[in-house]
């Protein structure tokens, strides 16, 4: 049985780096099939998926193109665990945010227990 | 981006009655590899979202059988055949035949 811990910190400043970290039991980062997947989820903005990262000889990553310029997801197969940091943060970056493994495609079959970040100073 | 679209926004449902929800897609969610990448997921209060149906219709590991999927194309419909306690929660469906993936607004399903 699979579970995702999130953990990072609930308050980031504005023009900060938010990051978080998804700690991955039960699977491996690096399996052929399973995909991680950051999503958040806000008021405003509902559900939002935000991109994912993949190993399939070789990783793969990609991302929604409203947080591209901003955001990076990588895989630390030494810790078993995804990353996510996302850069030069908004108030409208505030909200709370997912990590969830995918067998394919929207297949979100686990999640992690979310982290509410705030974006304020 | 897909645009989803669900109906209605919210649902108040005696127990043991019936619930359907619509989901609309703006674009075909039939893929070139025969697959409709169509879920659902539903949201209990203060939990993440979890898997109720995928590709339209199949339940996923231990969602009992009174929730059904079906649908084609661009129309879907989550049904609940009788409507349970636990069922409260927020209701969304989601596509995965394009990036980015996109939610639906979502469904909230009370109990009266």
């Amino acid at each position: 049985q699979v579970q995702l811990q999130q953990s990072g910190p609930g308050l980031v400043k504005p023009s900060q780096t938010l990051s978080l970290t998804c700690d991955i039991s039960g699977d491996s980062v690096s399996s052929n099939s399973a995909i991680w997947n950051w999503i958040r989820q806000s008021p405003s903005r509902g559900l939002e998926w935000l991109g994912r990262t993949y190993y399939r000889s070789k990783w793969s990553t990609d991302y929604a193109v409203s947080v591209k310029s901003r955001m990076t997801i990588n895989p630390d197969t030494s810790k078993n665990q995804v990353s996510l940091q996302l850069n030069a943060v908004i108030p409208e970056d505030t909200a709370v945010y997912y990590c969830a493994r995918a067998r394919t495609r929207g297949h979100f079959d686990s999640w992690g227990q979310g982290t509410l970040v705030t974006v304020s100073s | 981006d897909i645009v989803m679209t669900q109906t209605p926004l919210s649902l108040s449902v005696t127990p043991g009655q019936p619930a359907s929800i619509s989901c609309k897609s703006s674009q075909s969610l039939l893929h070139s590899d025969g697959r409709t990448y169509l879920y659902w997921f539903l949201q209990k209060p203060g939990q993440s979202p979890q898997l109720l149906i995928y590709e339209i219709s199949s339940r996923f590991s231990g969602v009992p059988d009174r929730f059904s999927g079906s649908g084609s194309g661009t129309d879907f419909t989550l049904k609940i055949s009788r409507v349970e306690a636990e069922d409260v929660g927020v209701y969304y469906c989601v596509q995965g035949i394009n990036l980015p993936f996109t939610f639906g607004p979502g469904t909230k399903v009370e109990i009266k």
